[in-house]
Order: C-alpha cells, then structure tokens, then sequence
C-alpha cells in the first residue's frame, strides 16, 4: 500500500542532544513538508522540500534541520539549539503544486527527559 | 500574509445534531484553494475537501456540506446528523501560491466532540 510512514512513534529527548525524526514516502511525490502541532495552535511548517536536494525554511525553522538526499526520505532533526522541541510533528507529502491534496503520516510524540 | 482563523476551539454536541464549524481566511492572492483536514484520535490528517477560489458553489457530501463565500472570506463545514465517530479536531486550510513559497497555512483547528 502506497502511503506515508513516520517512526518512531514516540521519541524522548535528554538535554543537549540531538534526535531524528524519520518520514518515508512510496507515494512518488516531488514534495514534502514537516509540520509542528502544539496543543492549541494548528500546525506550523518547520521545513519543506519540493525537489531532491533543495528544502526550505518555513515558519519555525530555527532549532531543526533536514536533508533530502532521497526522493522518498526527509528526515528532521531536533537539534539542541531548540529549546523547546515538545510537540507532535507530522510528515506530509504532495505534488508540487501546493492545489493538490496533502497525504500525512501518523505522526511522532517527541518529548523531552 | 496568509492566515486562517477557526474561532472554535472545542465543540461538544449530542449525536444525532447539525454543527457547523467555522473558518475564516486572509489573502491577496486571486487565486488560491482551500481545504478542511479531520485528524482523527489517531493523529494523522485525513483530506476531507478542496475548493479553488473561482467556485463559490456549495457542496455536500454524505452527512458533510461545505459553504464557500467570498464576499465574507469564510469556507464553513457542517456535520448533519452528527455521530460519535465524527469526533475529531478538524482542520481548515489555505494555500500559498506567493512568492514560490508553497505549502499550506492551517487554522488552529476546532475539536468536535460528539457525546452518544
């Protein structure tokens, strides 16, 4: 089944470390987007990609970052630099065009030790 | 800049009631699109509805209907005949066609809850 797969699930972080979030696609988008969700406050764009190798800042950047190495990866990394990195963060993926539909993933609960 | 508002923030109503949710948008763009996402407890966004800017026309699906007006900014979802599983937190969304940046702006989404 084509689709968006996020791991893990539930992530803890410990002070002054980095983490990974993962977010794979079999869909054969072009783009794909990381979302933050706070309790409250909808969802942000952290990063998104819209080809192999290019990704750019959305509206809450700071403190994370990506690569897009693959086609159907585009890992987030939650750097030490964010301060507050509490939050459920969703995976989408699209077409280019942002009139089309986006598909997104389950989801991963980062929380911090 | 593009925002969009959904006053609601929890909504609690008996099964078996209409309920309409709010959602509100600004932008200078002429042509844009809209949509409604449900979240489900599950945690991943479901697609619900897009409507581009140039078609103003109502539409129902199902138990669903969607009102689109321009004039007011406003694209509402109402939910007829309102079921448990219809519980969720429901998103509206705007697209950003500007500046090349393209991705979606959402609201800060309305929870429906829908008591048996």
């Amino acid at each position: 089944d084509g689709g968006i797969t996020q791991s893990p699930k539930y992530l803890f972080r410990k002070e002054g470390q980095n983490v990974t979030l993962s977010c794979e696609q079999n869909l054969n988008h072009d783009a794909m987007y990381w979302y933050r969700q706070d309790p409250g406050q909808g969802l942000r764009l952290i990063y998104y990609s819209q080809i192999v190798n290019d990704f750019q800042k959305g509206d809450i950047a700071e403190g994370y970052s990506v690569s897009r190495e693959k086609k159907e990866s585009f890992p987030l990394t939650v750097t030490s630099a964010q301060k507050n990195p509490t939050a459920f963060y969703l995976c989408a993926s699209g077409t280019a065009t942002t009139n089309e539909k986006l598909f997104f993933g389950s989801g991963t609960q980062l929380s911090v030790l | 800049a593009q925002k969009v508002t959904q006053a609601q923030t929890e909504i609690s109503v008996v099964e078996k009631e209409d309920v309409t949710l709010d959602c509100v948008y600004e932008t200078r763009d002429t042509t844009y699109y809209l949509f409604w996402y449900k979240q489900p407890p599950s945690g991943e966004l479901v697609f619900l509805i897009r409507r581009n800017s140039f078609d103003e026309q109502n539409e129902i699906s199902g138990r669903y209907s969607w009102n689109f007006q321009k004039s007011t900014s406003s694209f509402n979802f109402t939910i007829t005949a309102s079921q448990v599983v219809d519980s969720a937190v429901y998103f509206c969304a705007l697209s950003r066609l500007d500046t090349g940046r393209r991705a979606l702006t959402f609201g800060s989404g309305t929870r429906l809850q829908v008591q048996p």
